[in-house]
């Protein structure tokens, strides 16, 4: 299996700031990873697919960038409503794999 | 518009079998994938597998291959996944969701509301 390896694993932030979680594969996945969003109590939301590629209706503060086996999703200025777990996903392997997730928390 | 509605929460006892469903609708139910994600707080989201129900071709992760099993009824466009015997272990949240691609990446973009599974003595 690839593995997933998010960090960190938890971040506090405050509303308006710029944070950045970084997802590493253990082998390249190319440009086959995607990030979600899952608020408590809450199915997982897709934000972004395929590396940078924004899910429709995802606001324009998320952003993804990388390839090979580093990746990470920026948030350029943090709303309360961002407040909330976010994992990455691979899809280069047929047997799909998530991160441990990133729990950002506000300050 | 997609939408995947779950069956609802099960209180099971270790040994019990369950079966829960996840009905669809807005989309071609034989066109797509759907996956199964098991979501527990100490471990995150995990991938369970997924099925094809045209031709019920299912793919598991090797976590749970031979643990649950997978099926579908495409004359009533739901899914199923489903324990013989339930371990405490088994206790979760367990999603459904559509799997799409788009530039050669596979995703899960419409998501069921959960059915939360509890299995206690």
């Amino acid at each position: 299996d690839i593995q997933m390896t998010q960090s960190p694993s938890s971040l506090s932030a405050s509303v308006g700031d710029r944070v950045t979680i970084t997802c590493r594969a253990s082998q390249s996945i190319r440009s086959y990873l995607n990030w979600y969003q899952q608020r408590p109590g809450i199915a997982p939301k897709l934000l972004i697919f395929a590396t940078s590629n924004l899910q429709s209706g995802v606001p324009s503060r998320f952003s993804g960038s990388g390839s090979g086996t580093d990746f990470t999703l920026t948030i350029s200025s943090l709303q309360p409503e961002d407040f909330a777990t976010y994992y990455c996903q691979q899809s280069w392997s047929a047997q799909f794999t998530f991160g441990q997730g990133t729990r950002l928390e506000i300050k | 518009e997609v939408q995947l509605v779950q069956s609802g929460a099960a209180v099971k006892k270790p040994g019990e079998s369950l079966k829960i469903s996840c009905k669809s609708s807005g989309h071609i139910f034989t066109s797509d994938w759907i996956a199964w994600v098991r979501h527990t707080p100490g471990k995150g989201l995990e991938w369970m597998g997924s099925i094809y129900p045209r031709d019920s071709d299912t793919r598991y992760s090797p976590s749970f291959q031979g643990q649950v099993t997978i099926s579908a009824d495409k004359s009533i466009t739901t899914a199923y996944l489903q324990w013989s015997s339930l371990k405490a272990s088994d206790t979760a949240m367990y999603y459904c969701a559509r799997q799409d691609v788009r530039l050669g990446s596979y995703f899960f973009d419409y998501w069921g509301q959960g059915t939360l599974v509890t299995v206690s003595s």
